[in-house]
């Protein structure tokens, strides 16, 4: 039973295309967050929800666009897809942050 | 440059060595955590450390928390094959809400 699942796990597309990543955790907590980890393999949060409101909110361009229906789910938007978007994107959830965070397996995106 | 940078970036290493990563910051962390991530997974928490000087172990693990709360390490004795990942550390300011990534080790121990 996964406890923070992300679909797709792979998405190719084209260059100006827009796509969604979809979110769910079901552990109960109530901040979700999105990362994205670059070729280098560093991570960098761009979102993060706590009961569905956004409380952080990174340099990230607004082609990027969350939506939190509820605390289990938190969905990427993502318009106009660049290049320079291709990376792995991580849904993650925590409860109280410092008990740490808990992933998903991630969505490869690879724009052509 | 990134808040919290790791050393070294890359190690590869025979199984049965003994082996240290270091991550550092100029910042100080409430608390800091190591994670490991396996290619095509996400990273899965190993530790948290929340007081200064703080060692804890996990198995062949062993964990640092900087006496000024602005460092940690990570010592891996005797490493096996099935220790190879890419390890990251992440720190929480002393305010805020969100864990800040450092820039990972990536580790491969040779059978």
């Amino acid at each position: 039973d996964t406890a923070v699942s992300q679909t797709p796990k792979y998405l190719v597309t084209q260059m100006g295309n827009d796509k969604s990543i979809k979110c769910e955790q079901n552990l109960g907590h109530d901040t979700m967050y999105w990362y994205k980890q670059d070729s280098k393999k560093f991570l960098k949060i761009m979102f993060s929800y706590n009961n569905k409101e956004l409380i952080i909110n990174e340099t990230v361009p607004n082609r990027f666009s969350p939506k939190s229906p509820d605390k289990a789910h938190l969905n990427l938007h993502i318009n106009s897809l660049e290049l320079g978007d291709s990376a792995v994107y991580f849904c993650a959830s925590s409860q109280v942050v410092n008990y740490g965070y808990t992933f998903g397996s991630g969505t490869r995106l690879t724009v052509v | 440059t990134q808040l919290l940078e790791q050393s070294p970036q890359f190690l590869s290493i025979q199984e049965g060595e003994n082996l240290t990563v270091y991550c550092n910051s100029s910042s100080v962390f409430s608390s800091l955590q190591w994670y490991r991530q396996e290619p095509g997974e996400g990273p899965v928490l190993l530790v948290t450390v929340v007081t200064g000087g703080e060692v804890k172990k996990l198995k062949r693990l062993t964990f640092q928390f900087g006496d000024a709360r602005k460092d940690s390490s990570l010592h891996i004795t005797a490493a096996q094959p099935g220790d190879t990942g890419l390890y990251l550390c992440a720190g929480a300011r002393t305010t805020g809400n969100q864990f800040y990534f450092g820039t990972g080790t990536s580790l491969t121990v040779i059978p």
